[in-house]
């Protein structure tokens, strides 16, 4: 079965600064990714997914990016943070079948 | 796009009693609804999921019921314990558009011992 990891598994940055969050998968080829967003209360926000090297789509406009350099990596980067940007990160991963499988979050505090 | 609706937003139960998770979706085409359990601070974990052409499905004491005609889903679960309390995440997913999965807004269950 897949896993996914996700680094690091928190961080406190200040408002301006860069972001790099990484997440790779292990124990399958050519998944299905995805990065989610949960803010402060309990709802998960679709960001962007993935179907393939490259090939990125994005749910909703905002200051975040995402890369897929690689077949099972993929990365959520901002150029500038912003404070509305702390949150819950969540890297998922999808192969065969319909099943997401999520990694254990990343969580971002900009000061 | 689709949109899903989860009711309701907290629920607190006694230990062995039943809870229900309700949730509405918008989107006909959607064909797969799966049921994470979320802990604190911790990535959600698939505990259950229904695909449209079935409509009941059970694993121990966990269950999930599908209506496609009336668009909803619910989870029930039996005979509670302090250990089912999490948030509770229901979401819906097309064969198309990656299979990107929508989510409700989250149930907090709490079972008190």
């Amino acid at each position: 079965s897949q896993t996914i990891h996700q680094w690091p598994a928190t961080l406190v940055q200040p408002v301006g600064s860069p972001l790099s969050l990484e997440c790779t998968v292990e124990g399958t080829s050519n998944p299905n990714l995805y990065w989610y967003r949960q803010a402060a209360g309990r709802g998960l926000q679709l960001l962007f997914y993935s179907v393939g090297i490259g090939q990125i789509s994005s749910e909703v406009p905002q200051n975040l990016s995402a890369s897929r350099p690689q077949d099972r990596q993929f990365i959520l980067s901002s150029k500038k943070l912003l404070l509305s940007d702390s949150g819950f990160y969540l890297c998922g991963g999808k192969s065969s079948g319909n099943t997401i499988y999520f990694g254990e979050g990343s969580w971002l505090t900009v000061v | 796009g689709e949109n899903v609706e989860q009711h309701p937003s907290t629920l607190s139960v006694q230990e062995g009693d039943s809870a229900v998770i309700k949730c509405t979706y918008s989107d006909s085409a959607s064909n797969y609804f799966p049921w994470y359990k979320q802990e604190l601070g911790k990535g959600p974990q698939l505990i259950i999921d229904i695909r449209s052409n079935v409509g009941e499905k059970k694993d121990q004491r966990i269950a999930v019921t599908l209506n496609k005609t009336a668009k909803h889903f619910s989870l029930h679960i039996t005979e509670t314990q302090p250990e089912d309390s999490a948030v509770y995440f229901c979401a819906a997913s097309r064969n198309n558009q990656g299979g990107k999965l929508i989510f409700g807004q989250g149930t907090e269950l709490s079972v008190k011992p």
